[in-house]
């Protein structure tokens, strides 16, 4: 079980909006530490997507947003396209494990 | 180009060692953080260890505590990650990151180390 719960899979049609959640507890994400999203497309390393709960690195759209609240965040992609189908995961920094952490990754179907 | 690439990787039996080499490229190495991340056949992301600019601080995940050591050297825009005592349940791809921020902004390419007798 990873320290960051997403859901195992999402999807959505072409245009559409879809959101992946991130949830944490009192040691990482509620204990006021930066979130960060990342892309990975199949068999190709990761992209970060968003970094600092809501900010995105030159070059990404700005379909993908991020935000923040309590012990939870969440990657909102709006105008699904084909080319979003991926898997994607939040990451942390936990205290109690002196460590970053994942979520187990959520795949994106773009149906 | 900002670019990082992994070297190191392969076939090791259980109980063996390999020392995972980064080099970068295109930045100013020493200013950052660098992590290792790995990810297993079929599964997720797992961060594994990270350093600090001048190598004086450096955190491991739990799991790979007293086999695996990270340093750098900064004169060679290289990390490492030594790996001993290796078991069947490390057998993933091993990636290096630039650290900016806590977000890992910069990725290799990614090398497989596969622990099998």
């Amino acid at each position: 079980q990873s320290v960051l719960t997403q859901p195992p899979s999402v999807s959505g049609a072409p245009g559409q909006r879809v959101t992946i959640s991130c949830t944490g507890s009192s040691s990482n994400i509620g204990a006021g530490y930066d979130v960060h999203w990342y892309q990975q497309l199949p068999g190709t390393a990761p992209k970060l997507l968003i970094y600092g709960n809501s900010n995105r690195p030159s070059g990404v759209p700005d379909r993908f947003s991020g935000s923040k609240s309590g012990t939870s965040a969440s990657l909102a992609i709006s105008g699904l396209q084909a080319e979003d189908e991926a898997d994607y995961y939040c990451q942390s920094y936990d205290s109690s494990l002196s460590g970053s952490v994942f979520g187990g990754g959520t795949k994106l179907t773009v149906l | 180009e900002v670019q990082l690439v992994e070297s190191g990787g392969g076939l090791v039996q259980p109980g063996g060692s390999l020392r995972l080499s980064c080099a970068a490229s295109g930045f100013t190495f020493s200013s950052y953080w660098m992590s290792w991340v790995r990810q297993a056949p079929g599964k997720g992301l797992e961060w594994v260890a990270n350093i600090k600019q001048d190598g004086s601080e450096k955190y491991y995940v739990d799991s790979v505590k007293g086999r695996f050591t990270i340093s750098r050297d900064n004169a060679k825009n290289s990390v490492y990650l030594q790996m001993n005592s290796l078991r069947a349940e490390d057998t993933a791809v091993y990636y290096c990151a630039r650290d900016r921020l806590g977000g890992l902004d910069v990725w290799g390419q990614g090398t497989t180390v596969t622990v099998s007798s």
